[in-house]
């Protein structure tokens, strides 16, 4: 199993384009989620998703979007991309909700440089 | 906000030494998580503990709960050069939507050969 996967794993953008950061699992994984690092911080969560069809906010969704049409597949796609969204992002999958004492996978992440 | 918060936030020690840090909550958990990330990866899962439980251990980590003083500690014993990392405690809170994980800052762990 290759686990999570993420694509790219570098990207500069400028101030206001738009990309998607990809995201698979091979697990057959219902939960997948999405996470920023900044410098000497934590995580921070932008969005989630209970199973294909189902996603919700996180702690800093905005500028952000998702969708979820395969258990497969979450992408995060940035719309405007600001200067504030330079980051690490992080996908992580589980067989189950956190709350449900499921541990999380995550994937390798993409750094993001906004210029 | 940051739910957990981990003590020291940096630790250097010598190899075959014990590095112990903390992390603080502030409400009511599920379970709480620790994870493991080398410089420049993704975070990997070292030990879950619930709610219920005072104490776990994974080889040479042992982490303790103590949900009175909404604290647990992440002992990791006989350290070794590769062990160098920053540790994250993570927890899920009661009622959280989603049952979402909460992650703290971290504590980077320098081991030196």
């Amino acid at each position: 199993n290759a686990g999570v996967t993420q694509t790219p794993k570098f990207q500069v953008l400028k101030t206001g384009q738009s990309m998607t950061l990809q995201c698979a699992q091979d697990m057959n994984h219902e939960y997948m989620s999405w996470y920023r690092q900044d410098p000497g911080m934590g995580l921070r969560l932008i969005h989630y998703s209970v199973g294909a069809g189902i996603t919700d906010q996180g702690e800093v969704p905005n500028g952000y979007n998702v969708s979820r049409s395969t258990t497969e597949d979450f992408p995060l796609r940035l719309l405007s991309a600001a200067p504030s969204q330079t980051s690490v992002y992080f996908c992580a999958s589980s067989g189950g909700t956190p709350g449900m004492n499921y541990e999380q996978y995550f994937g390798p992440g993409t750094r993001l440089t906004v210029t | 906000s940051q739910q957990g918060e981990e003590d020291p936030q940096a630790l250097s020690i010598q190899e075959g030494e014990n590095a112990t840090m903390n992390c603080s909550y502030k409400t009511s958990i599920n379970n709480l998580q620790w994870y493991r990330q080398n410089s420049g990866r993704g975070l990997v899962h070292l030990i879950l503990i619930r709610s219920n439980e005072r104490e776990k251990h994974s080889g040479r980590l042992r982490v303790t709960l103590d949900t009175s003083k909404k604290s647990s500690s992440l002992l990791i014993t006989a350290s070794r050069a590769a062990d160098t990392a920053s540790y994250f405690c993570a927890t899920v809170h009661f009622k959280a939507a989603g049952n979402k994980l909460t992650f703290g800052g971290g504590t980077r762990v320098l081991v030196k050969p």
